[in-house]
């Protein structure tokens, strides 16, 4: 049973242009969950989506972020216009269907660098 | 304001030593804590999960504690070994996101 899978592990993007952050969760979760971890800080809750769905964004910055989870295919996390402070890790986590609380399992992140 | 904070920031012991991390949070309403280990550049690794409902949850030779109340965990590591060295995070589940700590960057000297 793969984990969660993200790609590309790496990213180097220049000033304006466009970051697209894709995310596999784990075999039966329906459930995906983005976060950022910024140089020197802690990670940071973005967005959680289901299939179709955006549930909770409150930690989406307002402007050139958005995410989207289809109901065919991977999560993605898409930034538009870069700038260099959206250099940082993106980490996707996944967890089960909803009816208990259960772990959230993370990928191993894409880092991005914006140049 | 949910806030989780781990003490301490740092910790450098030799193998061997059992040690201990903690985690506060502000907000005990939480649905559960998770234990974290992030290697340097890499993904998180879950190491604990503790309900809400529990008190404690024990894996091989590490047992984190709940006291939620007071709003207190604490990751109890026995025996340490040099691959123990890592960042560990506690982090804290309200509603549909966790609250992270900064971490405790663990060093364990052979």
């Amino acid at each position: 049973n793969a984990g969660v899978m993200q790609n590309p592990r790496h990213l180097v993007r220049r000033r304006g242009q466009e970051a697209r952050l894709r995310c596999s969760p784990m075999k039966g979760h329906s459930h995906v969950y983005w976060y950022r971890q910024l140089p020197e800080e802690g990670l940071k809750f973005m967005v959680y989506l289901q299939k179709e769905n955006i549930i909770d964004e409150s930690g989406m910055p307002k402007e050139r972020f958005s995410a989207e989870f289809p109901k065919e295919g991977p999560s993605i996390l898409r930034i538009q216009q870069v700038v260099r402070g959206d250099s940082a890790a993106y980490f996707c986590a996944s967890s089960p269907p909803s009816g208990s609380r259960n772990e959230q399992f993370f990928g191993p992140g894409t880092r991005l660098t914006v140049l | 304001k949910q806030e989780v904070t781990q003490i301490p920031a740092a910790l450098s012991v030799p193998e061997g030593e059992n040690l201990v991390l903690n985690c506060s949070f502000t907000d005990s309403a939480i649905y559960n804590l998770q234990w974290f280990r992030q290697d340097p550049g890499k993904g998180l690794t879950s190491l604990l999960l503790i309900q809400s409902s529990q008190r404690e949850q024990t894996s091989g030779r590490l047992n984190a504690s709940l006291d939620k109340s007071s709003g207190r965990s604490t990751l109890y590591i026995a025996a340490s070994q040099p691959g123990d060295s890592a960042t560990y995070l506690c982090a804290v589940e309200y509603g549909n996101k966790l609250v992270f700590g900064a971490g405790t960057i663990l060093r364990v000297k052979s």
